[in-house]
């Protein structure tokens, strides 16, 4: 596709409820990241996959948060039991260059907005 | 304490003004310093990345400069119009463990006309 797409934009959980937000990366791209944003505040780095391999967790708050890239292309994020300190914007951001963030432009999506109640 | 350091956290400028937003970082080593900008509700746009042996890169009426010398970069933003109003990311990339950006809180940026 043209860009990162992102859904859904926005969603609202009660508290307790399981979430998926799904990423698009740009056709081709071999790097996906997801980042955590609070308002005020800038991306926080939760995940890295290159192609379907994910390479890098460590910033993954809790095991509650899952994410995968079965087939190399289309991400998705996954929340269980959500708790409102998870009340965010998560941004998904993909890279043709495969050594990681530091080696290539980050293309972001617009982000998935998620207020959990 | 956060490896990048902006100021001012937000100001407010009538259009057609100059203003120069600063980032200090103690990310070192680095490959790379970028600036992106995020409309609200928007993601990151990149507007420049300069790599550790760069001064100065522009784009359009953005410059962003570099120091690593002191550690320390600027974003100038020549004759703002109202759609500069966003907040502007300063980004550096660590020369080791490169999955891992460190990302600044931004200047928030109003324009008024």
């Amino acid at each position: 596709g043209a860009g990162v797409s992102q859904s859904p934009r926005y969603k609202v959980a009660k508290r307790g409820q399981d979430v998926a937000l799904r990423c698009d990366p740009i056709s081709g791209h071999v790097s996906l990241f997801w980042y955590q944003q609070a308002l005020g505040q800038g991306p926080e780095f939760l995940t890295y996959f290159q192609n379907e391999a994910q390479l890098d967790k460590s910033g993954l708050p809790s095991d509650r948060f899952f994410a995968e890239r079965p087939e190399g292309s289309v991400s998705t994020l996954k929340i269980q039991r959500t708790q409102q300190e998870d009340s965010a914007v998560y941004l998904c951001a993909s890279s043709s260059a495969s050594g990681g963030a530091s080696y290539g432009e980050l293309f972001f999506g617009e982000g998935s907005r998620l207020t959990v109640l | 304490k956060n490896q990048v350091e902006q100021s001012p956290q937000s100001l407010i400028i009538l259009e057609g003004k100059n203003c120069t937003l600063q980032c200090n970082y103690t990310v070192s080593p680095f490959s790379n310093l970028r600036w992106y900008k995020q409309d609200t509700g928007r993601g990151p746009v990149s507007l420049t990345i300069m790599t550790f042996s760069e001064n100065t890169k522009s784009n359009g009426r953005y410059t962003a400069t570099l120091d690593a010398d002191t550690k320390q970069s600027s974003l100038h933003i020549t004759a703002s119009q109202l759609s500069d109003s966003a907040s502007y990311i300063c980004v550096v990339s660590p020369t080791y463990g490169n999955n891992r950006l460190a990302f600044g809180k931004g200047n928030q940026v109003v324009v008024i006309p």
